[in-house]
């Protein structure tokens, strides 16, 4: 079973400039997240999507920040303009749960991430 | 607000020892506790969780100990081996919210 897929590994970009990455989740995941992982911290969550509808984005900065799910297959996360307090791993990870309703004991598969440095 | 406070930051253990991360939560609704293991350049991965109708959880190597009163719960891993060294977060949720993580401890197995 392929995992979760991530493009790009890596991206350095200058700060006020925009950047996009891409997830592919494992097929048949009805249920994907994106999280911002800073150097030394624990992944925080910035969205969840169930199929294309967006569940959860209070953590998200909207001013900056926008993510979109069309189909409900692929997703991508888009910072425009960046800024250097950007610099994280973004992960995207995807879950089988199918309703909207939270399943305690969800498994979250992730993929490896795009590491992003802003400069 | 940090739900979930881990410790230590960082952990070194010898080849054979056990090794032991604490958690420690306030938000008495959460009702799901799993462990996660990240390796460098990749995402996490579950590990092993518990729920807290139980005290303790043990697969293979790896057991939660769970202390409802005292919000507390932790990992041990029994015969730690140099294949163990990874980041590992706790973290922690109720029906209503995402799971939330501690900011993990970085464990080395020296031989």
């Amino acid at each position: 079973e392929a995992g979760v897929a991530q493009s790009p590994r890596y991206k350095i970009i200058e700060k006020r400039q925009s950047v996009a990455f891409w997830c592919n989740p494992i097929s048949g995941h009805a249920t994907l997240y994106w999280y911002q992982q800073i150097l030394g911290q624990g992944p925080k969550l910035l969205i969840q999507f169930q199929n294309n509808g967006v569940v959860d984005d209070s953590q998200l900065p909207k001013d900056r920040f926008s993510a979109e799910r069309l189909k409900g297959v692929d997703s991508t996360l888009k910072i425009q303009p960046a800024k250097l307090e950007d610099s994280a791993v973004y992960l995207c990870a995807s879950s089988p749960r199918t309703g909207a309703r939270w399943v305690t004991n969800e498994k979250l598969f992730f993929g490896s991430g795009t590491q992003l440095s802003v400069l | 607000q940090q739900q979930v406070k881990q410790s230590p930051q960082s952990l070194i253990v010898q080849k054979g020892g056990i090794s032991i991360i604490n958690c420690a939560y306030e938000n008495t609704a959460f009702d799901y506790f799993p462990w996660y293991q990240q390796f460098p350049g990749k995402g996490p991965a579950l590990l092993i969780a518990i729920r807290p109708d139980v005290s303790e959880k043990k697969e293979g190597r790896f057991t939660i100990s769970f202390n409802k009163s005292a919000k507390q719960f932790s990992l041990h891993i029994m015969d730690s081996q140099p294949g163990d060294s990874a980041t590992y977060f706790c973290a922690a949720r109720d029906g209503n919210t995402p799971l939330v993580f501690g900011k993990g401890t970085r464990l080395s197995v020296i031989a």
